[in-house]
């Protein structure tokens, strides 16, 4: 299957301060990536979908000023976490998706811890 | 809106027991019924996408099976290294993002 590749795996920040967190389909192009985040002992929940060179359509009470996703290239979406808080302490995972109607692989998840 | 439920919401197996895992959904016309496992502290891992009733996949241990209204992953004398927690997704013909909606999983467990 395809892989899908993220960084960093583990991060602990400071409460105000901001983190990146990077996507990479390493061996096909995604037309779309979508970012989930998942609260312990519960299902995906998704946050936003992006696709290359468009701007990302968030879910209702996801602050898109807050969690800014870029996705610049077919092969490479990155989701920052701006003046991060406690309670967006989390794991969140990638995903992409080769063809519209294609099957969707995800990443390995990021664990974000904020101080 | 699309609904998806999974049951039940934990399975303790013994190894070499055999069971089954449902997923019940409803959507405004399937386009596929994803089944993806998930590790502790890990990203789901793909397994299976069904289209149509009727349709079965099988990979190793686990065959997964398709009706209008549900679908069931069917573990065979399963081992303990199949214990995870088992998503269930369905993605709809309609609405232009082609989303997935999971349900909350089944967890299991196999004993040895």
């Amino acid at each position: 299957g395809a892989v899908v590749s993220q960084h960093p795996s583990r991060v602990i920040c400071k409460s105000g301060t901001s983190v990146k967190i990077e996507c990479r389909s390493l061996d096909f192009q995604a037309t779309t990536m979508f970012w989930y985040r998942q609260f312990p002992k519960k299902s995906l929940m998704l946050m936003a979908t992006s696709n290359e060179g468009s701007k990302a359509t968030y879910e209702q009470g996801v602050e898109k000023d807050k969690f800014l996703i870029n996705h610049a290239s077919l092969t490479l979406s990155t989701l920052t976490v701006t003046s991060a808080h406690p309670e967006d302490s989390s794991f969140y995972i990638c995903s992409a998706r080769v063809a519209p109607w294609g099957e969707q692989y995800f990443g390995p998840g990021t664990r974000l811890t904020v101080t | 809106e699309d609904q998806v439920t999974q049951s039940p919401e934990a399975l303790r197996l013994q190894e070499g027991e055999s069971s089954s895992l449902n997923c019940s959904y409803t959507v405004s016309g399937l386009r596929g019924l994803f089944w993806y496992r998930q590790d502790p502290g890990k990203g789901p891992e793909f397994l299976f996408t069904l289209y149509s009733a009727g349709e079965e996949k099988e990979k190793e241990r686990l065959k997964a099976t398709l009706t209008k209204k549900e679908s069931f992953l069917h573990i065979t004398a399963p081992k303990p290294e199949d214990s995870a927690t088992y998503l269930c997704a369905v993605q709809s013909l309609e609405g232009s993002a082609r989303q997935l909606t999971f349900g909350s999983g089944t967890q299991l467990t196999v004993l040895p």
